[in-house]
């Protein structure tokens, strides 16, 4: 059962807009999320994380909202780049027991063309 | 900065072969992870260890093992690779509740 889920496979935006990635979990004992950025032959890089106990982190060009009732997180990218273009995975973190791992969706491959 | 190095970037072995994917990071992290990535399944969780010598299977263990005598080292072991586990292979780690920091990935091919 994938507790974590990434719906949207990919993401065409122009450069410049913004970009919407969306993100949906299932277990209510998560309370930490991540979002990471991988290119092709890389690990996948940090981006920027949220709390529980917030509704919005905000980094330079990138912001996580989370909406807890919905159990619904996004991140919006303005204005987005063509270096932008990369897959963008999701992640959770829980409460208790094994709290230090990660579940990852599946990922939506962001493309921003020029 | 936080360094993830991984023993190697590309790996081509033999089926049958026993393979051995080192991992070390340089922050005195104590969680270690290995996952692996395949196109249209994510990242997929093999193993982690949370202390040295202790180990987690993760979501899909079979016929992987692992191994972490120093706090610094985590590595990935096939006892027998096969075809179906020709994968691009990911190793993390991170502080007790936070940020998993990835190294650059090994892209093993199993003929």
């Amino acid at each position: 059962d994938q507790q974590v889920k990434q719906n949207s496979p990919s993401l065409s935006v122009q450069e410049g807009r913004i970009s919407i990635l969306n993100c949906d979990y299932t277990n209510s004992m998560f309370d930490y999320f991540l979002w990471y950025k991988k290119y092709p032959a890389e690990g996948p890089t940090f981006l920027i994380s949220i709390s529980s106990i917030k509704d919005k982190n905000e980094d330079g060009r990138f912001t996580v909202f989370l909406n807890k009732s919905a159990k619904h997180l996004s991140l919006h990218i303005v204005p987005s780049q063509p270096g932008d273009s990369a897959v963008y995975f999701c992640a959770a973190i829980g409460r208790g027991g094994s709290n230090y791992k990660l579940t990852f969706g599946k990922g939506t491959l962001l493309t921003v063309n020029p | 900065d936080v360094k993830v190095t991984q023993s190697s970037r590309y790996l081509v072995k033999r089926t049958g072969e026993k393979v051995f994917l080192e991992c070390v990071q340089d922050m005195d992290h104590e969680n270690m992870f290995w996952y692996r990535q395949d196109p249209g399944l994510g990242l997929r969780l093999i193993y982690f260890s949370y202390d040295v010598k202790m180990k987690e299977k993760g979501d899909i263990p079979e016929g992987y093992s692992v191994s972490r005598e120093k706090k610094e080292r985590f590595s990935l072991i096939l006892e027998s690779a096969s075809t179906n586990q020709t994968s691009m292979y990911l190793c993390a780690s991170s502080a007790r509740k936070g940020a998993s920091f990835f190294g650059p990935g090994t892209r093993l091919t199993v003929l």
